[in-house]
């Protein structure tokens, strides 16, 4: 199992240009979301999603779209980047229902290094 | 909304026993997680306490009190290894139950 896996690792944009970042589970989780992490603030939520076609938003969801057309996968766009977003950016995934308390943990991804210059 | 609260750094030697706490606010809530982070890695899930109490892995537990607002993560016989940030996190009573996150701790052991 490869379980989340982000691309790209690392990524420099100019101010006003538009990327997807890629996040796909191969453990046919029903919950994914997003979070961005930045020095002092923890890991804030973007979106999240509870299973294809349902999208919801977080703490911090302005600049941000986000798509679930498959379980598989949840690409988060910036739709026009902003320095503001210089951030490290987290996937994570679940599955819904658990059977112990140990279920309930979510898996992340490796992450992607945002510099909006 | 929820607010949960860490102490944002934490030493204590190696062989030690540790707690990190965390209070937190919230209108209700399924449970509280803990999650381990090394060098701006990738969080990795270390406990969940569904239920007030203590939950044991290894050399890690976790406290729960719903009554108190509060929880904490015990790490017994501290390692060089366990030097990382430590966040707790509350799973909200909604649609999925998003998770949300505390700021996060940041422990140093020394040797």
């Amino acid at each position: 199992n490869a379980g989340v896996t982000q691309t790209p690792k690392f990524q420099v944009l100019k101010t006003g240009q538009s990327m997807t970042l890629q996040c796909a589970q191969d453990m046919n989780h029903e919950y994914m979301s997003w979070y961005r992490q930045d020095p002092g603030m923890g890991l804030r939520l973007i979106h999240y999603s509870v299973g294809a076609g349902i999208t919801d938003q977080g703490e911090v969801p302005n600049g941000y779209n986000v798509s679930r057309s498959t379980t598989e996968d949840f690409p988060l766009r910036l739709l026009s980047a902003a320095p503001s977003q210089t951030s490290v950016y987290f996937c994570a995934s679940r599955a819904l229902r658990g059977q112990g308390n140990s279920d309930y943990g979510y898996t992340f991804g490796s992450g992607t290094r945002l510099t909006v210059v | 909304g929820q607010s949960l609260e860490q102490p944002s750094e934490v030493t204590a030697v190696e062989g030690a026993i540790v707690q990190i706490n965390c209070t937190y606010q919230t209108s209700g809530f399924y449970g509280l997680s803990w999650y381990q982070q090394h060098d701006g890695g990738a969080p990795t899930f270390l406990s969940y306490n569904g239920l007030d109490g203590l939950e044991e892995t290894g050399r890690f537990s976790s406290f729960l009190s719903r009554s108190d607002s509060y929880g904490y993560l015990l790490l017994q016989e501290l390692q060089m290894k366990d030097s990382a940030s430590y966040f707790c996190a509350v799973r909200e009573h909604n649609q999925g139950g998003k998770l949300i996150f505390g700021q996060g701790t940041e422990l140093s052991v020394k040797p």
